[in-house]
């Protein structure tokens, strides 16, 4: 079975660019999840996605953040434009439902300089 | 903000000695998950155990849940290098509807 897949790896951009970060979650999960974490914390949840509307984005920074998961599937989490402090490993997350186990992508390592 | 609490934050041991992990939480939650990261990679589920549940095995794994005492403890028997990474705990509410996970714990466990 194939997990979740992300890319870019790895992604360094200046301050105020913008950056796109792709995921494709496991065939038919219903639920996907986009993570932030910053060096020596644990992951906060930025967006959750129940099949193709948002079902949580109570910490995703609207002025800046913006994800959509197309037709249920893929998804795309934008920065723009990109602050220092976005310096972080975004991950992509999926399951069946909500309160089931998370299978996490490798993660996009972001350095905003 | 973060539901779950680790202790302790950092933890080092000798190849074969157990080790033990700790996570206290705030709200009552529906289920509680520990998952593994290695550096630079991303998070690995390792167990899910229900509310209504006291302790799960897996391999060599034991994690218990006290619900009175709002804590779970993870437990490592046997340890080897290949365990060294970061644990993670998170709680699963139905109120929320969403995981949240504790700031973890670093394992280093020495050959």
């Amino acid at each position: 079975e194939a997990g979740v897949a992300q890319s870019p790896r790895y992604k360094i951009i200046e301050k105020r660019q913008s950056v796109a970060f792709w995921c494709n979650p496991i065939s038919g999960h219903a639920t996907l999840y986009w993570y932030q974490q910053i060096l020596g914390q644990g992951p906060k949840l930025l967006i959750q996605f129940q099949n193709n509307g948002v079902v949580d984005d109570s910490q995703l920074p609207k002025d800046r953040f913006s994800a959509e998961r197309l037709k249920g599937v893929d998804s795309t989490l934008k920065i723009q434009p990109a602050k220092l402090e976005d310096s972080a490993v975004y991950l992509c997350a999926s399951s069946l439902d909500r309160a089931n186990e998370q299978f996490f992508g490798p993660g996009t390592r972001l350095t905003v300089l | 903000s973060q539901q779950g609490e680790e202790d302790p934050q950092a933890l080092s041991i000798q190849e074969g000695e157990n080790a033990t992990m700790n996570c206290s939480y705030k709200t009552s939650i529906n289920n509680l998950q520990w998952y593994r990261q290695n550096s630079g990679r991303g998070l690995v589920h390792l167990i899910l155990i229900r509310s209504n549940e006291r302790e799960k095995h897996s391999g060599r794994l034991r994690v218990t849940l006290d619900t009175s005492k709002k804590s779970s403890s993870l437990l490592i028997t046997a340890s080897r290098a290949a365990d060294t990474a970061s644990y993670f705990c998170a709680t699963f509410s139905s109120n929320t509807g969403k995981l949240i996970f504790g700031q973890g714990t670093t394992l280093q466990v020495k050959p």
